[in-house]
Formats: C-alpha cells, structure tokens, sequence
C-alpha cells in the first residue's frame, strides 16, 4: 500500500515563529488532506489539498502531486497550535485514507 | 449544529465484555467511517460504508462488527473485547465515495479495556 511520510516528527517553537511540516508519499494520489489533532484528541480538518496551494488565515498549505509531497506552512504560531499535524492520503486505488504518523508541536509562551 | 457525533465519548470496561460505539451524521453525507488511534497516535481505516453498503473491510478481527441502519449512522459493535483493543476510534464522514471528498470526524471515543 502507499506509505506515508511526514517530518519532522517533533517541533518545538517559541510563539510568533514560522514553522514548516513535509508529508511525502509513494505513490499517485487523489486526495490528500491535513488535519490538527488538537490536545484534547478532536481531529480538525484544515485542507483539502490534492494539488495546489490554499490559504486559511495564518496557515497555507502546497502539494506537488508530481513530485509527490505537500508542504503545510504555519506563520506567527499560537500556543493554540499546539497539537499533532497529520497528513492523510487516498491513493487511486484505495477508498480510505492512509495517515502519516504525524508531526508533533509544541508552541510555547 | 451539524457534525458528526458518537456516543460514549469514553468506555471503560472488563476484558470479555461485548460493547458498542454509536455514530451518526447529520450532514447529509453518504459514506461514514471507522477509524482506529493506537496509544502512539498512529491512525487506521477499520471499515467504510457507502450508503449502507461495506465498501472497505480492512484486516480488523471478526470480533468488531459494523452496522449501518442507514446512511445517517455508522454503530461499531465489538465482542469479546481484549486488552489490545484500548484505543481511540473515531468515525467520520464524507459527501460522496471518499474519491475526491473532505472527510469530517467525529470526537472519538476513547476505549479502555481493563
């Protein structure tokens, strides 16, 4: 099956830094998502982003599905940031998604 | 509010229990999901069904069982529970066949087998 790749696993950052997250993946895919797991386990979706570029406030998001990866940008973090950032891919062949084993921040004060 | 929910939001029971995981949606959607967290966060598709029908059965023991009453709920029914089964299992949702949908989930249910 198609495997997931995300780095790094873990990421501290002092509150108003800039942060980027890498999610690479085997194989071609058709849908691609991120999600924020936040502290109390709720799995929030941040984008739907089988190729392209999207924007949502502070927090953009870029897959190039030909070299496949996608890249999930985080700008003046929060503590509210905080939390596990999965990617999740479904694969041409596949009806479910396949999660990455995540990158774990940590926004501090 | 529209969402997708599941009831108990935390269980507690005995090895060798039988118990169930109810989810339900109201955003109209037609394919509902089972997923499972393990204690390192890793997630996995446990089944998937379209509009009542299985459409995804991956290698999870003949022990957990879904059933769909209709496209709106998504109940996991585990017997015989073991230890290996404590967990976080979230359901979620998406509009069509999951191809090229967002997928939404629910709070999760955190699943301690004693």
């Amino acid at each position: 099956g198609i495997q997931v790749e995300q780095s790094p696993p873990d990421l501290i950052l002092q509150e108003g830094a800039n942060s980027t997250l890498r999610c690479n993946f085997s194989d071609s895919v058709n849908n691609l998502q991120w999600f924020h797991q936040n502290p109390w386990g709720q799995l929030i979706n941040l984008f739907y982003i089988p190729s392209g570029t999207k924007q949502n406030g502070r927090l953009s998001a870029t897959t190039v599905a030909t070299e496949r990866y996608s890249l999930l940008y985080i700008s003046s973090s929060q503590t509210t940031d905080s939390g596990v950032y999965f990617c999740a891919v479904m694969d041409t062949g596949r009806r479910a998604l396949t999660f990455g084993s995540g990158t774990r921040l940590q926004v501090q004060p | 509010d529209t969402a997708v929910s599941q009831t108990p939001k935390y269980l507690v029971t005995q090895m060798g229990n039988d118990k169930s995981i109810k989810c339900e949606q109201n955003l109209g959607h037609d394919t509902m999901y089972w997923y499972k967290q393990d204690s390192k966060k890793f997630l996995k598709i446990m089944f998937s069904y379209n509009n009542k029908e299985l459409i995804i059965n991956e290698t999870v023991p003949n022990r957990f069982s879904p059933k769909s009453p209709d496209k709106a709920h998504l109940n996991l029914h585990i017997n015989s529970l073991e230890l290996g089964d404590s967990a976080v299992y979230f359901c979620a949702s998406s509009l069509g066949r999951g191809f090229l949908d967002t997928q939404y989930f629910g709070p999760g249910t955190r699943l301690t087998v004693l």
